[in-house]
This record gives structure tokens, C-alpha cells and sequence, in this order.
């Protein structure tokens, strides 16, 4: 069964600092890999996808994420930190061929940035 | 910019009534999606509902919980008898195929006391 694990709940850094923020999954197939991020009150947006074209992914918000299957990780960042990242952030997998479609959620990164 | 929208955004229920989370999703989306978040843990997968019936539903998705798309724009949840472990934000969500970015409503904070 896949799963996804993400290391650290909550993550702080200064403003203009690296963003890291670690990813694991378990998969017993090529996955597809997302990264979500919740903002305050409201839903969850996309920031980027890995879909088994570049291994390196460029998503909104300057955010960058990079599929390395040899230590089954998917982990994103940021070369510099804005207040405005601060926000929950979620990494997700589905199953290419997954009839349902369904996502399997991390359990979430708090990020909180400093000023 | 299309959206998923959830009503009511807050929902507060007793314990044993029945409730109704409503969705719409994005027009051209075919797949929706279910999920719940209880407070202080992960984003849980209920279920998939694709051309009129359900896809795939995890152990979650017992007797208690129905979906159902009554016409050509709404997707509703159901839960027949809430419990108190039922409190939680759910989320619903939509695809234009299958495997593809599912995009997320802002969810429905169900409270049962």
C-alpha cells in the first residue's frame, strides 16, 4: 500500500531563508506525486506536480520540488522564504492507473517564517 | 477563475441527525472527490464518484455515508446518523480526468455536539 511521510510538523525559518520541506512516499508503482498548500481558512492549491516527465519540478510561487526514486522522495523548496509562505503544506500521491483517482495526503508541514 | 464551492462553511449538528454537505464542482470536471480532515490530523480519502457511481471509497466510507450527484452541478455528502467522531473539515474536490490536479473547495467545518 502507499503511503506518504512527512518529516518535521513544524518548520521555521527567516524571511529570505531556504524553505525545505521533507517528503517520503512507499509505492509499489511509478506514483504521481503533488504538493499541496492551505492557507488560513481556506482550501488546498496545488503548487506543483510530478508526473513522470522532469524529474525536477517548477510550481507557483517560486516553489521547486525534485523526484528522486532511489531515496523515494518528493521534497520541496524555496531558495528564499516571503512571509506570505507561511501556510500549511501537504504532500500527496496517487497511483498511475488508479481507477479511483484518489489521493494519499502526508500529515502535513506547518511553515511558519519570521521576520 | 472556475472553483469548487462548499456549503454551508460551517455546519453544526447533534449528534444521531442526518446532514448534507453540498459541493459544486468545476463544470467541465468529471471526477469528484470526498475528503475529510479531523482537527490535528491528515487529509483522509472518503471517496470517488465518477460517472454516476462511486469509483473507490475507503474503509471510512461505511453504510452512514451517501454521495450523490442529483443534477448537472451538484455533488453532496451525506451522513445519515452523526456521530461525534464525524467532526471534522471536509473537502470536497474535482478532476477533469483521472490522475490529473484535483482542485479543493475551501470545506465545510461539520461540528457535532
Amino acid at each position: 500500500a502507499q503511503s506518504v511521510t512527512q518529516l518535521g510538523s513544524h518548520v521555521s525559518v527567516s524571511e529570505g531563508a531556504l524553505v525545505l520541506l521533507r517528503c517520503n512516499y512507499s509505492s509499489s508503482v511509478p506514483p504521481y506525486l503533488f504538493w499541496y498548500v492551505q492557507y488560513p481558512n481556506q482550501g488546498l492549491q496545488l503548487l506543483l506536480k510530478y508526473t513522470s516527465a522532469a524529474t525536477l519540478v517548477k510550481g507557483i510561487n517560486g516553489f521547486e520540488a525534485e523526484f528522486k526514486k532511489s531515496e523515494t522522495s518528493f521534497h520541496l523548496t524555496k531558495p528564499s522564504a516571503h512571509m506570505s509562505d507561511a501556510a500549511e503544506y501537504f504532500c500527496a500521491v496517487t497511483l498511475r492507473g488508479n481507477q479511483g483517482g484518489k489521493l494519499i495526503f502526508g500529515q502535513g508541514t506547518e511553515l511558519s517564517v519570521k521576520p | 477563475e472556475p472553483e469548487v464551492t462548499q456549503t454551508p462553511s460551517h455546519q453544526v449538528t447533534q449528534m444521531g441527525q442526518e446532514v448534507i454537505l453540498r459541493c459544486v464542482p468545476i463544470s467541465n470536471h468529471l471526477y469528484f472527490y470526498w475528503y475529510r480532515q479531523i482537527l490535528g490530523q491528515k487529509v483522509e480519502f472518503l471517496v470517488s464518484f465518477y460517472n454516476n457511481e462511486i469509483s473507490e471509497k475507503s474503509e471510512i466510507f461505511d453504510d452512514q455515508f451517501s454521495v450523490e450527484r442529483p443534477d448537472g452541478s451538484n455533488f453532496t455528502l451525506k451522513i445519515r446518523s452523526t456521530k461525534l467522531e464525524d467532526s471534522a473539515m471536509y473537502f470536497c474536490a474535482s478532476s477533469v480526468a483521472l490522475n490529473t490536479e484535483a482542485f479543493f473547495g475551501q470545506g465545510t467545518r461539520l461540528t457535532v455536539v
